[in-house]
């Protein structure tokens, strides 16, 4: 079936290391997406890639990094760097920018 | 950054009530505005796209309505159930191809 893979669904992590959440896609779309949603609040945009080989930052980026090395996948890493990063993470992807946004399940991450 | 409202946060209706709330954006430079739902332990799933001053579309028990002129779109559910207990996002794109911005939110519980 065609869709959008998030792992893990629930990661812990220690102060001070690199965690790298994954997100692929097999809906052959351009566009993928990295968000991060806190208690109470909207989805806030992190990363986000048009295109294979390039990216952009969102509004949220310090302390995140990403690739698009391949189109299906869209990685992210949440380094040391950054203050606070017990979260739930959200990719999507999409097509044609006039369509819909398709969204994986999730991961939630805990610094322990 | 660009801000998108949505009201109320949160909502509790009886089962067969019908409710609705409210998407609110800056009116300059509208592309498209997205509603989706998002059930607990699951994707968020697109329910519209609007795009022209007017649109109204509707699925199901769902409808929604665009005003780009005054910069709202309302969400309609006409007998509420219980499996349309969500919370529903609403998501602006100002230009072709741009990022879309969500709103908050509105959590809706239908009581049975």
């Amino acid at each position: 079936d065609g869709g959008i893979t998030q792992s893990p669904k629930y990661l812990f992590r220690k102060e001070g290391q690199n965690v790298t959440l994954s997100c692929e896609q097999n809906l052959n779309h351009d566009a993928m997406y990295w968000y991060r949603q806190d208690p109470g609040q909207g989805l806030r945009l992190i990363y986000y890639s048009q295109i294979v080989n390039d990216f952009q930052k969102g509004d949220i980026a310090e302390g995140y990094s990403v690739s698009r090395e391949k189109k299906e996948s869209f990685p992210l890493t949440v380094t040391s760097a950054q203050k606070n990063p017990t979260a739930f993470y959200l990719c999507a992807s999409r097509g044609d920018p006039n369509t819909e946004a398709f969204f994986g399940q999730g991961t939630r991450l805990t610094v322990v | 950054i660009l801000n998108v409202e949505q009201s109320p946060q949160s909502l509790h209706v009886q089962e067969g009530d019908s409710t609705n709330f409210t998407c609110s954006f800056p009116s300059s430079n509208f592309y498209a505005l997205h509603w989706y739902r998002w059930e607990t332990a699951k994707s968020p799933e697109a329910l519209f796209v609007m795009t022209l001053n007017g649109d109204e579309k509707k699925k199901g028990r769902i409808s929604a309505t665009l005003n780009t002129k005054e910069g709202y779109s309302y969400l309609y559910i006409k007998g509420s159930q219980p499996e349309d207990s969500a919370t529903y996002l609403c998501a602006l794109a100002r230009h072709y191809g741009q990022n879309f911005v969500f709103g908050p939110g509105t959590r809706l519980s239908v009581l049975p």
